[in-house]
């Protein structure tokens, strides 16, 4: 089982309506939890971090964490062209220092 | 601040030479990670160091693979000899240790060995 397992997608919305990204992870013992957005060729970069467990909303970003179901999501509000992109779900491990895992990431793809 | 700093953007080598990807991480960061990026097995943690330290290198592949952080400017990530398995885009990020998790990423260097 992977550490950190997300659906490639492509997940297709159209402009305007409302992006759910899913995250399961295999580590209970996990605290930190964060979304990172590539673009195509380009470096992964926070968009969002969460660490206990309910909603975290940040603009049209909202985190939301349940932690005794492994589970973590991003929704995007009024999604538009220009978050198309790949979202990378990112996981601390039990290592007592800042060690990521990442899941391979869901492309997104708003159509205007 | 100029952000991480990677050289070389794109390097094409042929089996068996020698790979060195270098990197500059942010002045004042203090943990500074190699990250390996390809589309079967997405964004793998290659090593990690601390105040200069490697402190985990659980992920790099075989001793083919080797990093160095010689002063907290400046790290290497060497490959030797290369394989075309190793193609793959390399990152190298940096962050503050205070467990917020947000790394900064250079732009990576994409490799080709043929």
């Amino acid at each position: 089982q992977k550490e950190v397992e997300q659906n490639s997608g492509p997940l297709s919305v159209p402009e305007g309506a409302i992006a759910s990204l899913n995250c399961t992870y295999s580590d209970r013992v996990s605290q930190s939890f964060f979304w990172y957005r590539q673009y195509s060729g380009k470096s992964p970069e926070l968009i969002m971090s969460i660490y206990s467990n309910g909603d975290k909303e940040d603009g049209r970003f909202t985190a939301q964490l349940n932690k005794a179901s492994q589970y973590v999501s991003l929704l995007i509000r009024d999604s538009q062209p220009s978050d198309s992109a790949t979202y990378l779900c990112a996981v601390t491990t039990n290592t007592g220092f800042q060690k990521l895992v990442f899941g391979t990431g869901t492309r997104l793809l708003v159509s205007p | 601040d100029a952000g991480v700093i990677q050289s070389p953007r794109h390097e094409v080598t042929e089996m068996g030479q020698e790979v060195t990807l270098r990197c500059k991480p942010i002045s004042g960061h203090n943990s500074l990670f190699w990250y390996r990026q390809t589309m079967m097995r997405g964004l793998e943690l290659l090593i990690y160091f601390n105040n200069n330290v490697p402190i985990d290198d659980s992920g790099m592949p075989e001793d083919r693979f080797s990093a160095k952080m010689p002063n907290a400017s400046f790290s290497t990530l060497k490959i030797q000899p290369s394989e075309p398995r190793d193609s793959a885009v390399y990152f190298c990020a940096s962050s503050f240790l205070d467990h917020t998790g947000e790394l900064f990423f250079g732009e990576g260097s994409r490799l080709t060995v043929l």
